[in-house]
């Protein structure tokens, strides 16, 4: 399979603790981005890289959230100090470059986070 | 700042035709896309329009017109697995020279025998 993987595909923590996601995009994509979405709304942007340069962030993005592609394959994600609204589903995807209209998202299946 | 609307939720019965539109205040995009996501999946692409007009693609086309910011996505001869979330996307100008994508709320599509 050469899509999109996450990793894990669900993760239980306790409110106060990090938690780390990977992402490892489909192999030849430059272009990576992480979204959230929770039940019954569309995904939220939060990041993107291209290579291993991130950017762009969205204001959803609080200084408990960072995100690190290191050599421009794959990236993570890590969330500090969680809290019980962080729960969500974290998506993650990845398009190949060229022309900015290059329109087409690779999504994976996300990892959805559950703090208690 | 950008926002779309879409219908929360649209029932249709298995054979027929559904349009599920998609308004947006949004300035500076490359075009409109529409994903599809089933319950516990991943948003899985439909289609694209960078240009005013239609697009097709099998049973599904989808349209955009800029100057009434506006679009939608029509599906024929519903079939029972079209049951899903449709979200249509305006790709934004980011930083980079790349897009972004920016996400309606979603449209529950429910397709009865």
């Amino acid at each position: 399979d050469t899509g999109v993987s996450q990793d894990p595909r669900h993760k239980i923590t306790k409110r106060g603790q990090n938690v780390t996601f990977r992402c490892d995009p489909i192999s030849e994509h430059n272009r990576l981005y992480w979204y959230r979405q929770t039940l019954g709304q569309g995904p939220e942007f939060l990041t993107y890289f291209q290579n291993e340069a991130q950017l762009e962030k969205s204001r959803l993005l609080s200084d408990r959230f960072s995100a690190e592609r290191p050599k421009g394959s794959f990236s993570t994600l890590e969330i500090q100090r969680t809290e019980q609204g962080d729960s969500a589903m974290y998506l993650c995807a990845s398009r190949a470059g060229g022309s900015p209209t290059n329109e087409k998202l690779f999504f994976g299946s996300g990892t959805q986070l559950s703090v208690l | 700042g950008q926002s779309l609307e879409q219908p929360s939720e649209v029932t249709a019965v298995e054979g027929a035709i559904v349009q599920i539109n998609c308004t947006y205040q949004t300035s500076g995009f490359y075009g409109l896309s529409w994903y599809q996501q089933h319950d516990g999946g991943a948003p899985t692409f439909l289609s694209y329009n960078a240009l005013d007009g239609l697009e097709e693609t099998g049973r599904f086309s989808s349209f955009l017109s800029r100057s009434d910011s506006y679009g939608y996505l029509l599906l024929q001869e519903l079939q029972m697995k079209d049951s899903a979330s449709y979200f249509c996307a305006v790709l934004r100008h980011g930083s980079g020279n790349t897009g972004k994508l920016i996400f309606g709320q979603g449209t529950t599509l429910q397709v009865k025998p």
